[in-house]
């Protein structure tokens, strides 16, 4: 089955600064990888989710590379503020089942 | 849209006794049922996929018998606790999707302690 791995497990930065969270995945059939934030006590929100047919993805702050090649994929935040610190889940599904395996989570913490 | 809720948001109860949890589809119809389990500052674990109509396909290690799930209609699935002990406390977390959709939308949670 498919193995997802995510670091670091936590992440703190300063406010303004950018943040990237690192993925890997095993299984080569793999075609979709969303990314999850999660607050406190809530329930994971789909922020930006990346395609095996293309290689990056923006969406204002935040982008998605992927390099199909070596199997990774990350997550990028730019000009962080105090409201993005969450939990962030990698996952990756293979496309015929679309049952995402997700990576352990990243506690990203952003000091005002 | 895309809207799941949970039900209930938190429950209490004694060892020995069954609980009921609740995720529903507002506005959309979910061919497809995920639910999840959470322990604190830990992953997703998925627990079992439910199709409408069809029964659930649990994970490796996931007891049937202990966690019953039923997807009876396309905006309804339901997981039992049979016979909760403390072991069962936990953060459970289901999620719907289309047919054919990869996106999941994931419900607020049940906070589930059994004392």
């Amino acid at each position: 089955g498919e193995n997802v791995e995510q670091h670091p497990s936590t992440l703190s930065v300063q406010e303004g600064d950018s943040a990237v969270i690192k993925c890997t995945y095993s299984d080569s059939a793999s075609n979709y990888f969303p990314w999850y934030k999660q607050e406190l006590g809530k329930r994971p929100q789909l922020i930006i989710d990346i395609r095996s047919n293309v290689g990056e993805k923006k969406d204002q702050r935040i982008a998605v590379t992927l390099n199909k090649t070596a199997k990774h994929f990350s997550l990028h935040i730019t000009e962080t503020q105090p409201e993005d610190s969450a939990v962030y889940f990698c996952a990756a599904s293979e496309g015929g089942s679309y049952i995402p395996t997700f990576g352990r989570g990243t506690s990203l913490i952003v000091h005002p | 849209g895309a809207v799941v809720s949970q039900h209930p948001s938190w429950v209490i109860c004694k060892s020995g006794t069954s609980v009921k949890i609740e995720c529903r589809s507002l506005d959309f119809q979910a061919t497809t049922m995920f639910w999840y389990r959470q322990f604190p500052k830990q992953s997703l674990m998925l627990m079992a996929t439910s199709n409408e109509g069809s029964k659930a396909t649990y994970e490796q290690g996931v007891e049937k018998d202990k966690f019953l799930i039923n997807h009876a209609s396309l905006t309804l699935s339901t997981l039992t606790v049979t016979s909760a002990h403390p072991e069962d406390s936990s953060f459970y977390i289901c999620s719907a999707r289309v047919r054919g959709r990869e996106t999941q939308y994931f419900g607020p949670g049940t906070r589930l302690l059994v004392l």
